[in-house]
């Protein structure tokens, strides 16, 4: 049963940057789309970007466009979110979600990270 | 970028009677590629339908989805008492993924 695993809470300054890691068990990694979305208090998900380790060229939405980065180890089969120049708007829950395989070519997101808060605060 | 609306905004409904949650989309959804979502508070999003119109593993017969193009619709038969949630619906046909802004499924 595949897993997401992701890290804990984290409280930044504006300004700054944070880094989320989404570790993934009990299924392939490297062929497998990792995507991120967050979700504001009280708001719906918004999907940030993703990316397919074995491609290595990551799609990112274009609001994010400069400020996001998502990259993928393949060898502890885990993906890493960072967004920089951080405000208040950016306090949400980042997940994690395991789309399809590059061969189905079906991107739904069919496995869940158990998400991350992040909190930017002065 | 293709937008996504959902309509109704919320729907309140009895446990046992059907509900009906639609998705439009701004422009073509590509090879029917639309998931719905069931999120519960403090909860990440689970997958219910893939493909339009495909139950993920593990989803009950009672959840059912149709549509293509433009016009995707979620039915659930019946309701049970842990169906009162929110559901969003998702393409992922674009290289830009969007979600629709979610309809609250509650307790009447």
């Amino acid at each position: 049963q595949v897993q997401l695993v992701q890290s804990g809470a984290d409280v930044k300054k504006p300004g700054s940057s944070v880094k989320v890691s989404c570790k993934t068990s009990g299924g392939a990694f490297s062929t497998y789309a990792i995507n991120w979305v967050r979700q504001a208090p009280g708001q719906g998900l918004e999907w940030m970007g993703g990316l397919i380790p074995i491609f290595e060229k990551p799609d990112y939405a274009q609001k994010f466009q400069g400020r996001l980065t998502i990259i993928a180890d393949e060898s502890t089969s885990t993906a890493f979110m960072e967004l920089n120049s951080l405000t208040s708007e950016d306090t949400a829950v980042y997940y994690c979600a395991r789309g399809g395989s590059r061969y189905s070519g079906n991107y739904a997101l069919f496995q869940w990270g158990q998400g991350t808060l992040v909190t930017v605060s002065s | 970028e293709i937008v996504l609306t959902q309509s109704p905004g919320t729907l309140s409904l009895s446990p046992g009677e059907r509900a009906t949650l639609s998705c439009r989309a701004t422009e073509t959804i590509s090879s029917d590629s639309l998931a719905w979502y069931q999120q519960k508070p403090g909860q990440a999003p689970r997958l219910l339908i893939h493909r339009a119109s495909n139950r993920a593993t593990g989803i009950p017969d009672r959840f059912s989805a149709s549509g293509s193009g433009t016009d995707f619709t979620l039915t659930i038969s019946r309701l049970e008492p842990e169906d009162f949630a929110v559901y969003y619906c998702q393409q992922y046909g674009d290289s830009e993924f969007t979600f629709g802004p979610g309809t609250k499924v509650d307790i009447k």
